[in-house]
């Protein structure tokens, strides 16, 4: 089983600052990585699939890089409506699909 | 637009069963692989098992594997997950979500709103 590994457990960041999640595999997934975002109440909603492609109807702000092992998403300037948890998700070792255990982000 | 919508989750005692059904509509089901993903209170995702485009192909988390079915009726526009043998932690939200351009491992582009489970005595 690839186990994901996000950092930090919860960041603490302030609208209009830039906020950099970090999700890392212990093993390769080449760029099969995607990172969905998760409010109260809610359903997941896919960001970005592939490491670095915005899913339909995602903001710029949004970006995601990396590949191999170590992946990152980008949130430029943080909008009040980004507030939320955030989860990454590997595709590479199917059908053991696995997530990470989450990124909490919190108004400071 | 699409729309899955899951239905029949509940209260229900260790070692009973449960059916959850995900109604799906605004796209052409038949073309798509269709997931199950649970999340238990306060805590993270697990996918749970999968099923091809035409019900050919059906995929388990080993946590789940041999006690729960994955089916679909594309007559009905219906997934299902026939849940056996049910313990304290299989208590969770189950999601029924598509996987993204066909691929019956593609990443999941559209999710329901979610069934509760609660195995319980």
């Amino acid at each position: 089983e690839i186990v994901l590994t996000q950092s930090p457990a919860t960041l603490s960041l302030s609208p209009g600052e830039r906020a950099t999640l970090s999700c890392r595999a212990s093993q390769s997934v080449s760029s099969y990585l995607a990172w969905y975002q998760q409010k109260p109440g809610q359903a997941p909603r896919l960001l970005i699939y592939d490491a670095s492609n915005r899913a339909t109807g995602i903001p710029a702000r949004f970006s995601g890089s990396g590949s191999g092992t170590d992946f990152t998403l980008t949130i430029s300037s943080l909008e009040p409506e980004d507030f939320a948890v955030y989860y990454c998700q590997q595709r590479s070792n199917w059908p053991q699909i696995t997530f990470g255990q989450g990124t909490r982000l919190e108004i400071k | 637009q699409v729309q899955l919508v899951e239905s029949g989750g509940g209260v229900v005692q260790p070692g009973r069963s449960l059916r959850l059904s995900c109604a799906a509509s605004g796209f052409t089901f038949s073309s798509y692989a269709m997931h199950w993903v649970r999340q238990a209170p306060g805590k993270g995702l697990e996918w749970v098992a999968a099923v091809s485009y035409d019900g050919s192909n059906k995929y388990y988390a080993d946590s789940v594997k041999g006690r729960f079915t994955i089916s679909r009726d594309t007559s009905k526009n219906m997934l299902s997950l026939q849940m056996n043998s049910l313990r304290d932690e299989d208590t969770a939200v189950y999601y029924c979500a598509r996987a993204k351009d066909g691929m019956v491992f593609g990443f999941f582009d559209y999710w329901g709103q979610g069934s509760l489970v609660s195995v319980s005595s």
